[in-house]
């Protein structure tokens, strides 16, 4: 299983808006709605930021949204802010009942 | 407050077996699937397999079938990975974290992770 592609990095300034894109195949982000977003610092485990596409667990800000379109999945971060400065990954079930990651988004705010 | 808490760091020699823990606390850890994540320094997540605590059915990635074993001790609410020879390449971050179930169903997400183990594999 190949992993999901994701741009190694994007950058904004506080109050900017951005957009990570995760891209699969049809037997991973296109045949389900099971795409999930994570939040990563450095040292630190991962953090649950979105999931099912695009809902959010209860205690992450509504300035992170998701949504999808065919085999592309994307996270959307509004009012960028310096706090939201890190690693971001997204994962997808897959046709073979296995997960699997994209490779991460480092997210610098300028 | 859900809870999983990883053993800590390892160093260990090539050929050398290693057993690493996660403990989940705050849920019914019978009724919620465990997986197991690796990410090797610098690289990206990778899921290695997931467990059901209540009735230890396993489920391995095929890249990590063969090469780790996954376990439960659902008395102590305990989840592990172990290795039964250790190679260079197994230096890495694990994580174990948990699938939440709605309605009995299993969810395709990870809802909570451990801290992490570090692993070092050197001669």
């Amino acid at each position: 299983q190949s992993a999901l592609t994701q741009p190694a990095s994007v950058s904004g300034s506080p109050g900017q808006s951005i957009t990570i894109s995760c891209t699969g195949t049809s037997s991973d982000v296109g045949g389900y709605n099971f795409v999930s977003w994570y939040q990563q610092d450095p040292g630190k485990g991962p953090k649950l930021m979105i999931y099912d596409v695009s809902n959010r667990p209860s205690g992450v800000s509504n300035r992170f949204s998701g949504s999808k379109s065919g085999n592309t999945a994307s996270l959307t971060i509004s009012g960028l802010q310096a706090e939201d400065e890190a690693d971001y990954y997204c994962s997808s079930y897959t046709s073979s009942s296995t997960w699997v990651f994209g490779g991460g988004t480092k997210l610098t705010v300028l | 407050e859900v809870q999983l808490v990883q053993s800590g760091a390892e160093v260990k020699k090539p050929g050398e077996s290693l057993k690493i823990s996660c403990k989940g606390s705050g849920y019914s850890f019978t009724s919620y699937w465990i997986a197991w994540v690796r990410q090797m320094p610098g690289k990206r997540l990778e899921w290695m397999g997931i467990i059901y605590p209540g009735d230890s059915d396993i489920r391995y990635s095929p890249s990590f079938q063969g090469q780790v074993t996954i376990s439960a001790d659902k008395s102590i609410s305990t989840a592990y990975l172990q290795w039964s020879s250790l190679k260079a390449s197994d230096t890495a971050m694990y994580y174990c974290a948990r699938l939440p179930s709605l309605f009995g169903v299993v969810q395709h997400y990870f809802d909570f992770w451990g801290q992490g183990t570090l692993v070092t594999v050197s001669s």
